[in-house]
């Protein structure tokens, strides 16, 4: 198994550009939430879905999308980035059905700088 | 809002010695977890305690929680180098919301 595969791992944009964070998982898991992370501010929640065709907002969800189609992928978007954009996001994954009774696995993350 | 405030947010120690991180949170649990991020890494889960736990075990961790003071505390007996990373905790009360806190950063000099 692969676990969590997250690409790019590393992505430049211009302020205004749109653009899509991949995630996928191999472990069947109902849970997948996207996390982003900036320094002093740890890992805020931005949106998650405890299954395909349920997804729902975290505690930052203003300016990205989600969907979940499939049981394995949940793509993010960004709609018009901003450099307030620039993070380290962080897609996970858990077998349980809200992510909270067990372990969350992570994706080794997607580091973006926009310009 | 932030549930989890880890506290101190970096701690520096010889390696051997035991290194405490405490985590404090403000409304009510179902669930508190803990997590390690080494550098340009992704997190890994340590362990779980439940609400109605007091003190769970895992090799050299020791974690336990207190609800009437709403904080849990991280223990980490001798300590290696290779502990050396930042450590969050996590907090779910239901519906798909699991909240990390700030972090510590732990530093394990040799």
């Amino acid at each position: 198994n692969a676990g969590v595969t997250q690409t790019p791992k590393f992505q430049v944009l211009k302020t205004g550009q749109s653009m899509t964070l991949q995630c996928a998982q191999d472990m069947n898991h109902e849970y997948m939430s996207w996390y982003r992370q900036d320094p002093g501010m740890g890992l805020r929640l931005i949106h998650y879905s405890v299954g395909a065709g349920i997804t729902d907002q975290g505690e930052v969800p203003n300016g990205y999308n989600v969907s979940r189609s499939t049981t394995e992928d949940f793509p993010l978007r960004l709609l018009s980035a901003a450099p307030s954009q620039t993070s380290v996001y962080f897609c996970a994954s858990s077998p349980t059905s809200t992510g909270q009774e067990g372990e969350l696995f992570f994706g080794e993350g997607s580091r973006l700088t926009v310009l | 809002s932030q549930q989890g405030e880890e506290d101190p947010q970096a701690l520096s120690i010889q390696e051997g010695e035991n290194a405490t991180m405490n985590c404090s949170y403000k409304t009510s649990i179902n669930n508190l977890q803990w997590y390690r991020q080494n550098s340009g890494r992704g997190l890994v889960h340590l362990i779980l305690i439940r609400s109605n736990e007091r003190e769970k075990h895992s090799g050299r961790l020791r974690v336990t929680l207190d609800t009437s003071k709403k904080s849990s505390s991280l223990l980490i007996t001798a300590s290696r180098a290779a502990d050396t990373a930042s450590y969050f905790c996590a907090t779910g009360k239901g519906g798909g919301k699991l909240i990390f806190g700030q972090g510590t950063e732990l530093s394990v000099k040799p």
